[in-house]
Protein backbone atom coordinates (compact mmCIF):
# COMPACT_ATOMS: atom_id res chain seq x y z
CA UNK A 1 0.00 0.00 0.00
CA UNK A 2 1.00 3.75 0.28
CA UNK A 3 2.36 4.07 -3.52
CA UNK A 4 3.12 7.24 -5.11
CA UNK A 5 3.99 7.41 -9.05
CA UNK A 6 5.52 9.76 -10.51
CA UNK A 7 5.81 10.73 -14.50
CA UNK A 8 7.84 11.04 -16.31
CA UNK A 9 11.05 10.12 -14.88
CA UNK A 10 13.66 11.76 -16.52
CA UNK A 11 13.11 14.77 -19.17
CA UNK A 12 14.98 16.72 -21.61
CA UNK A 13 13.34 19.92 -22.68
CA UNK A 14 15.20 23.11 -24.58
CA UNK A 15 15.21 26.21 -23.01
CA UNK A 16 12.33 28.40 -22.98
CA UNK A 17 9.74 25.37 -23.51
CA UNK A 18 7.72 24.20 -19.76
CA UNK A 19 7.50 21.05 -18.46
CA UNK A 20 4.60 19.09 -16.40
CA UNK A 21 5.54 16.77 -13.91
CA UNK A 22 2.53 14.01 -13.07
CA UNK A 23 2.58 12.60 -9.39
CA UNK A 24 -0.31 10.65 -8.16
CA UNK A 25 -1.65 8.78 -5.27
CA UNK A 26 -2.34 5.05 -6.32
CA UNK A 27 -3.48 3.51 -3.67
CA UNK A 28 -5.02 6.35 -1.20
CA UNK A 29 -6.47 9.92 -0.83
CA UNK A 30 -3.60 12.20 -0.80
CA UNK A 31 -4.89 15.16 1.04
CA UNK A 32 -1.69 17.01 1.45
CA UNK A 33 1.07 16.72 -1.66
CA UNK A 34 4.50 17.83 -1.19
CA UNK A 35 7.55 18.99 -3.79
CA UNK A 36 10.86 18.96 -3.36
CA UNK A 37 14.11 19.61 -5.62
CA UNK A 38 17.16 17.93 -4.68
CA UNK A 39 20.68 19.10 -5.91
CA UNK A 40 23.35 16.66 -7.03
CA UNK A 41 24.56 15.00 -3.49
CA UNK A 42 22.73 17.34 -1.52
CA UNK A 43 19.25 16.52 0.77
CA UNK A 44 15.72 17.83 -0.52
CA UNK A 45 14.21 21.33 -0.08
CA UNK A 46 10.67 21.93 0.48
CA UNK A 47 9.67 23.64 -2.57
CA UNK A 48 5.85 23.53 -1.96
CA UNK A 49 2.71 21.83 -0.10
CA UNK A 50 -0.63 21.83 -1.66
CA UNK A 51 -4.22 20.57 -0.60
CA UNK A 52 -6.59 19.74 -2.93
CA UNK A 53 -8.50 21.95 -3.95
CA UNK A 54 -6.74 24.80 -2.55
CA UNK A 55 -3.70 26.71 -3.73
CA UNK A 56 -0.30 25.42 -2.62
CA UNK A 57 1.98 27.18 -0.15
CA UNK A 58 5.36 27.89 -1.49
CA UNK A 59 8.27 28.04 0.78
CA UNK A 60 10.33 31.25 0.98
CA UNK A 61 12.57 31.72 -2.40
CA UNK A 62 10.44 29.57 -4.82
CA UNK A 63 8.95 31.22 -7.59
CA UNK A 64 5.32 30.64 -7.73
CA UNK A 65 5.08 31.80 -11.02
CA UNK A 66 7.92 29.72 -12.59
CA UNK A 67 6.78 26.46 -10.61
CA UNK A 68 3.40 26.31 -10.97
CA UNK A 69 1.21 23.72 -8.90
CA UNK A 70 -2.14 22.22 -9.47
CA UNK A 71 -3.70 20.02 -7.37
CA UNK A 72 -7.17 18.85 -8.29
CA UNK A 73 -7.92 15.83 -6.99
CA UNK A 74 -7.22 13.86 -4.07
CA UNK A 75 -5.23 11.62 -6.00
CA UNK A 76 -3.02 14.09 -8.36
CA UNK A 77 -0.69 17.07 -8.23
CA UNK A 78 1.10 18.56 -11.05
CA UNK A 79 3.88 20.51 -10.80
CA UNK A 80 4.73 22.38 -14.27
CA UNK A 81 8.20 24.11 -14.96
CA UNK A 82 7.68 27.22 -16.74
CA UNK A 83 9.99 28.70 -19.21
CA UNK A 84 12.59 26.46 -17.97
CA UNK A 85 16.40 27.30 -17.57
CA UNK A 86 18.85 25.37 -17.60
CA UNK A 87 19.37 26.43 -14.06
CA UNK A 88 15.87 24.55 -12.94
CA UNK A 89 18.09 20.77 -14.32
CA UNK A 90 17.62 19.17 -11.31
CA UNK A 91 15.69 16.20 -9.68
CA UNK A 92 12.49 16.99 -8.42
CA UNK A 93 10.55 14.70 -5.71
CA UNK A 94 7.00 14.75 -5.34
CA UNK A 95 4.96 12.91 -1.76
CA UNK A 96 1.55 12.47 -0.49
CA UNK A 97 0.12 12.50 2.92
CA UNK A 98 -3.32 11.06 4.76
CA UNK A 99 -4.36 13.33 6.90
CA UNK A 100 -3.67 11.92 10.64
CA UNK A 101 -1.36 8.45 11.50
CA UNK A 102 1.42 10.18 12.12
CA UNK A 103 2.30 12.29 9.28
CA UNK A 104 3.97 10.16 7.07
CA UNK A 105 4.26 10.75 3.62
CA UNK A 106 5.19 8.71 0.56
CA UNK A 107 7.36 9.72 -2.14
CA UNK A 108 7.75 9.54 -5.97
CA UNK A 109 10.41 7.56 -7.52
CA UNK A 110 11.66 11.47 -8.62
CA UNK A 111 11.99 13.37 -12.20
CA UNK A 112 15.21 14.41 -13.39
CA UNK A 113 14.75 17.46 -15.59
CA UNK A 114 17.45 18.27 -17.57
CA UNK A 115 16.93 21.61 -19.61
CA UNK A 116 19.23 22.23 -22.65
CA UNK B 1 11.22 25.65 13.91
CA UNK B 2 13.11 22.43 14.02
CA UNK B 3 16.70 21.18 12.51
CA UNK B 4 18.11 17.89 12.02
CA UNK B 5 21.78 17.06 12.34
CA UNK B 6 23.28 14.12 10.46
CA UNK B 7 26.70 13.76 11.76
CA UNK B 8 28.67 11.71 9.49
CA UNK B 9 27.81 12.31 5.50
CA UNK B 10 29.39 8.95 4.43
CA UNK B 11 30.08 6.46 6.20
CA UNK B 12 32.06 3.29 4.05
CA UNK B 13 31.57 -0.24 6.29
CA UNK B 14 32.53 -3.69 5.00
CA UNK B 15 29.84 -6.42 4.46
CA UNK B 16 28.65 -7.92 7.32
CA UNK B 17 29.79 -5.08 9.71
CA UNK B 18 27.26 -3.38 11.51
CA UNK B 19 26.57 0.17 10.99
CA UNK B 20 25.14 3.06 12.93
CA UNK B 21 23.89 6.38 11.42
CA UNK B 22 23.95 9.11 13.68
CA UNK B 23 20.77 11.67 13.85
CA UNK B 24 20.40 14.60 16.26
CA UNK B 25 17.66 17.04 16.06
CA UNK B 26 16.39 20.21 17.63
CA UNK B 27 13.13 21.23 18.19
CA UNK B 28 10.81 23.41 20.43
CA UNK B 29 7.63 21.23 20.27
CA UNK B 30 7.37 17.29 20.24
CA UNK B 31 7.78 15.41 16.68
CA UNK B 32 7.40 12.34 14.80
CA UNK B 33 10.89 10.84 13.78
CA UNK B 34 11.06 9.48 10.44
CA UNK B 35 14.23 7.19 8.51
CA UNK B 36 14.05 7.72 5.02
CA UNK B 37 16.87 5.80 2.25
CA UNK B 38 17.21 6.98 -0.98
CA UNK B 39 18.94 4.65 -3.85
CA UNK B 40 20.52 6.19 -6.82
CA UNK B 41 18.45 7.93 -9.16
CA UNK B 42 15.14 7.20 -7.34
CA UNK B 43 13.09 8.38 -4.59
CA UNK B 44 12.50 8.10 -0.14
CA UNK B 45 11.37 5.07 0.87
CA UNK B 46 10.29 4.95 4.31
CA UNK B 47 12.51 3.08 6.50
CA UNK B 48 10.76 3.36 9.95
CA UNK B 49 9.61 5.80 12.35
CA UNK B 50 8.56 6.57 15.78
CA UNK B 51 5.56 7.89 16.14
CA UNK B 52 4.46 7.18 20.18
CA UNK B 53 5.12 3.99 22.46
CA UNK B 54 8.26 1.57 22.89
CA UNK B 55 11.07 4.08 21.89
CA UNK B 56 12.94 1.08 19.91
CA UNK B 57 11.72 1.03 16.22
CA UNK B 58 12.16 -1.97 13.91
CA UNK B 59 11.78 -1.29 10.23
CA UNK B 60 11.96 -2.74 7.03
CA UNK B 61 15.19 -4.55 5.75
CA UNK B 62 16.15 -5.22 9.01
CA UNK B 63 17.06 -1.85 10.14
CA UNK B 64 16.34 -0.26 13.93
CA UNK B 65 16.28 2.85 15.61
CA UNK B 66 15.86 4.13 18.80
CA UNK B 67 14.35 7.70 20.29
CA UNK B 68 16.34 8.85 23.38
CA UNK B 69 14.94 12.26 23.99
CA UNK B 70 17.09 13.40 26.62
CA UNK B 71 19.89 13.12 24.32
CA UNK B 72 17.21 14.38 21.23
CA UNK B 73 18.59 11.92 19.18
CA UNK B 74 17.22 8.91 16.54
CA UNK B 75 20.06 6.53 15.43
CA UNK B 76 19.76 3.95 13.30
CA UNK B 77 21.38 1.18 13.08
CA UNK B 78 22.08 -2.61 11.75
CA UNK B 79 23.43 -5.57 12.63
CA UNK B 80 25.01 -6.93 9.27
CA UNK B 81 25.03 -4.91 6.19
CA UNK B 82 24.64 -6.16 2.52
CA UNK B 83 25.69 -4.40 -0.79
CA UNK B 84 22.37 -3.75 -1.50
CA UNK B 85 22.19 -1.23 1.74
CA UNK B 86 24.64 1.36 -0.16
CA UNK B 87 22.50 4.24 -0.49
CA UNK B 88 21.75 7.16 1.09
CA UNK B 89 20.16 7.45 4.18
CA UNK B 90 17.85 10.48 5.45
CA UNK B 91 16.92 11.69 9.14
CA UNK B 92 13.27 13.35 9.09
CA UNK B 93 11.00 14.74 11.76
CA UNK B 94 8.01 16.55 11.78
CA UNK B 95 5.58 18.42 13.84
CA UNK B 96 2.89 16.16 16.04
CA UNK B 97 0.35 19.01 16.47
CA UNK B 98 -2.09 18.57 13.34
CA UNK B 99 -2.70 22.06 13.08
CA UNK B 100 1.46 22.79 11.94
CA UNK B 101 0.71 20.04 9.21
CA UNK B 102 3.06 17.67 8.09
CA UNK B 103 6.33 19.30 6.83
CA UNK B 104 9.53 17.17 7.35
CA UNK B 105 12.50 18.61 7.63
CA UNK B 106 15.44 16.61 6.78
CA UNK B 107 18.88 16.09 7.74
CA UNK B 108 21.74 16.47 4.99
CA UNK B 109 22.00 12.57 4.31
CA UNK B 110 24.45 10.10 4.96
CA UNK B 111 25.92 7.69 2.40
CA UNK B 112 26.60 4.81 3.18
CA UNK B 113 29.16 2.58 0.79
CA UNK B 114 29.32 -1.04 1.52
CA UNK B 115 32.47 -2.54 0.87
CA UNK B 116 33.08 -6.35 -0.31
Amino acid sequence: GAVVSQHPSWVICKSGTSVKIECRSLDFQATTMFWYRQFPKQSLMLMATSNEGSKATYEQGVEKDKFLINHASLTLSTLTVTSAHPEDSSFYICSASTSGGGNIQYFGAGTRLSVL
Amino acid sequence: AQSVTQLDSQVPVFEEAPVELRCNYSSSVSVYLFWYVQYPNQGLQLLLKYLSGSTLVKGINGFEAEFNKSQTSFHLRKPSVHISDTAEYFCAVSDRAAAAGNKLTFGGGTRVLVKP
